[in-house]
């Protein structure tokens, strides 16, 4: 089965910007979202169908996808963005398939 | 607005059942597929279960297949997952989450609300 590979852990000077990644097979077939969640919450949607914000979600926000790797940039990075970031697309049966997280850290 | 709150869970010996119920509102409910997806400490997000909106269809994560079963009430806009034969290893916060998109029979699986979690602890 597929799997969907992030780095464990990034850190980011308030106000710079901050790219995650998703690397995996199945991104070439199927689009990837972004969940952030913050320790105690639920996760919240912040990125669907590789590049699109819900409404609510700042523009600092946003997402690409190129091969067989989705990415999650923050640009201007503030102390609430401080939190753990999963990607989510299918495995090579169509099952979502979630990465095993990225933590972010703001300096 | 779109509410999922969920009830139920907590602490069970292994080889044992539990039942935790998603009650939904803020939106059409018989409308959307559902899901659960759990948090096990120290792991990461692991989807484990899919409704389709008019209970026809249901998936399972291979780590729960055969041991825990999905079942919906549309007119009582609720959502109900049935754990048996729980683990240890099953121990974990335990999400409700809706698909974005209507009338997937196989899933979205892009969850854009979510329920606010239940703690399920398998101890002995």
């Amino acid at each position: 089965s597929s799997e969907l590979t992030q780095d464990p852990a990034v850190s980011v000077a308030l106000g710079q910007t901050v790219t995650i990644t998703c690397q995996g097979d199945s991104l070439t077939t199927y689009s990837a979202s972004w969940y952030q969640q913050k320790p105690g919450q639920a996760p919240l949607l912040i990125i669907y169908d590789k590049s699109s914000r819900p409404s609510g979600i700042p523009d600092r926000f946003s997402g690409a996808s190129s091969g067989e790797t989705a990415s999650l940039t923050i640009t201007g990075a503030l102390a609430d963005d401080e939190a753990d970031y999963y990607c989510n697309s299918r495995d090579s049966s169509y099952y979502p398939l979630f990465g095993g997280g990225t933590k972010v850290t703001v300096l | 607005q779109v509410q999922l709150v969920q009830s139920g869970g907590g602490v069970v010996q292994p080889g044992t059942s539990l039942r935790v119920s998603c009650s939904a509102s803020g939106f059409s409910f018989s409308g959307y597929g559902l899901n659960w997806v759990r948090l096990a400490p120290g792991k990461g997000l692991e989807w484990i279960a899919f409704i389709s909106h008019d209970a026809h269809k249901t998936y399972f994560a291979d780590s729960v297949k055969g041991r825990f079963t999905l079942s919906r009430d549309n007119p009582k806009n609720t959502l109900f997952l049935q754990m048996t034969s729980l683990r240890p290893e099953d121990t974990a916060l335990y999400f409700c989450a809706k698909d974005r998109r209507p009338l997937y029979d196989h899933g979205d699986y892009e969850f854009d609300h979510w329920g606010q979690g239940s703690l399920v602890t398998v101890s002995a």
